[in-house]
């Protein structure tokens, strides 16, 4: 996980509460991408970005924005969690030209909402 | 739109047996193959990667063939050690594209002393 980090590693929240997860790195890479894990799903893109203030909607965005505002951090906020939303979320990064080179994950951020 | 096939799961063997993970996938263009490793508790990690047909990705002994002709890249072991139980993910990155990866649904191996 050298050069990309998520916090916090366990949350526990309360159903309609406001979660931010966060993502930082520190290998300057342009893409960065929330995914969530679930059992029987494997992993299924959330939101992604392409550079400082762009970013762009996956397959499960709904309840779910995100903002980078730096390119270190691509923050991922559930706006008023719900149980469907308990989960694994991991965050990967990715450079310019490094399509043959793969993507770099996060150790993960577990999630549940009671 | 592109799309990765894996064999499901558990895959359950001995030590030492011999080991093939299937995989399939469907894409425009010439797209690069990978497959990444989850440990318990932990991230997805890069075990190899092939950019091209024909190219054969390797690393811990493990071994996958980009093979054009048949869309597949199946995951190869000759000898698995228990160490070796995880979930392993096959993936896809479209040449030209996003950049979005596509991934498979994981394959558990679980490998018994």
């Amino acid at each position: 996980d050298a050069g990309i980090t998520q916090s916090p590693r366990h949350k526990v929240t309360e159903t309609g509460t406001p979660v931010t997860l966060r993502c930082h790195q520190t290998e300057n890479h342009r893409y960065m991408y929330w995914y969530r894990q679930d059992p029987g799903h494997g992993l299924r893109l959330i939101h992604y970005s392409y550079g400082v203030k762009d970013t762009d909607k996956g397959e499960v965005s709904d309840g779910y924005s995100v903002s980078r505002s730096k390119t270190e951090d691509f923050l991922l906020t559930l706006e008023s969690a719900t149980s469907s939303q308990t989960s694994v979320y991991f965050c990967a990064i990715s450079g310019v030209g490094t399509q043959g080179y793969g993507y770099t994950f996060g150790s993960g951020t577990r999630l549940t909402v009671v | 739109g592109d799309s990765v096939t894996q064999m499901e799961g558990p895959v359950t063997l001995s030590e030492e047996a011999f080991l093939t993970i299937n995989c399939t996938y469907t894409a425009t263009g010439y797209p690069s193959l990978f497959w990444y490793v989850q440990y318990p508790g932990e991230g997805l990690q890069l075990l190899l990667k092939a950019t091209k047909a024909d190219d054969k990705g390797s690393n811990k002994g493990f071994e996958a063939t980009y093979r054009k002709e048949t869309t597949s890249f199946h995951l190869e072991k000759g000898s698995v050690q228990v160490s070796d139980s995880a979930v392993y993910f096959c993936a896809l990155s479209a040449s030209g594209g996003s950049y979005i990866p596509t991934f498979g649904r994981g394959t558990s191996l679980i490998v018994h002393p």
